[in-house]
């Protein structure tokens, strides 16, 4: 069936390094690709997305990469601040997302 | 204001109940969809619908049922079928495929 990987599961960095997630996806009609935060006991948020025809897009601190040949899609976050520090959610799909298992980071001041 | 309003926040339910899961949206999104989220864990798809009076199984659909009279409104039964409902249940809505989905703010589900 359908499915999502997200690595690493847990990550630490000190405040100002640059943390990265990977996604990898199993649908090759899978068309659109968006990331999500989420802080405890809240609701995930969109933070960034990307559609099959772009590779890369960049939001101020936030990027995400990807590559269809590969399946494979990042997000990439520069100058970490302790505010940054939540459970961050990959997705890919087209009328239905599939998401991965989260990836909880830990910025570190 | 316009958003996606899930109701109530805490919901416990004895063995045997069927309890239902309150969504409503004021977005005119045309899909809506249930998600469940255990601790420590991802979003699995519960049900999904594209449009009013229609709806499809998710990947977890098992001891769960939905209905979709009204475009604004996608309510989530968790029946006595359903073993171990005790998780965190989002709903979510979005206008077309090419834009991530609006989620609510959840109900957190427990058994008692």
């Amino acid at each position: 069936g359908e499915n999502v990987e997200q690595h690493p599961s847990t990550l630490s960095v000190q405040e100002g390094d640059s943390a990265v997630i990977k996604c990898t996806y199993s649908d090759s009609a899978s068309n659109y690709f968006p990331w999500y935060k989420q802080e405890l006991g809240k609701r995930p948020q969109l933070i960034i997305d990307i559609r099959s025809n772009v590779g890369e897009k960049k939001d101020q601190r936030i990027a995400v990469t990807l590559n269809k040949t590969a399946k494979h899609f990042s997000l990439h976050i520069t100058e970490t601040q302790p505010e940054d520090s939540a459970v961050y959610f990959c997705a890919a799909g087209t009328y239905k997302y599939i998401f991965g298992t989260g990836t909880r980071l830990k910025v570190l001041a | 204001d316009g958003g996606i309003t899930q109701s109530p926040k805490y919901l416990f339910r004895k063995e045997g109940q069927n309890v239902t899961l309150s969504c409503e949206q004021n977005l005119n999104h045309d899909a809506m969809y249930w998600y469940r989220q255990d601790p420590g864990q991802g979003l699995r798809l519960i049900y999904y619908s594209q449009i009013v009076n229609d709806f499809q199984k998710g990947d977890i659909a098992e001891g769960y049922s939905v209905s979709r009279e009204k475009k604004e409104s996608f309510p989530l039964t968790v029946t006595s079928a359903q073993k171990n409902p005790t998780a965190f249940y989002l709903c979510a809505s979005r206008t077309d495929i090419n834009y991530g989905y609006t989620f609510g703010s959840g109900t957190r589900l427990t058994v008692v």
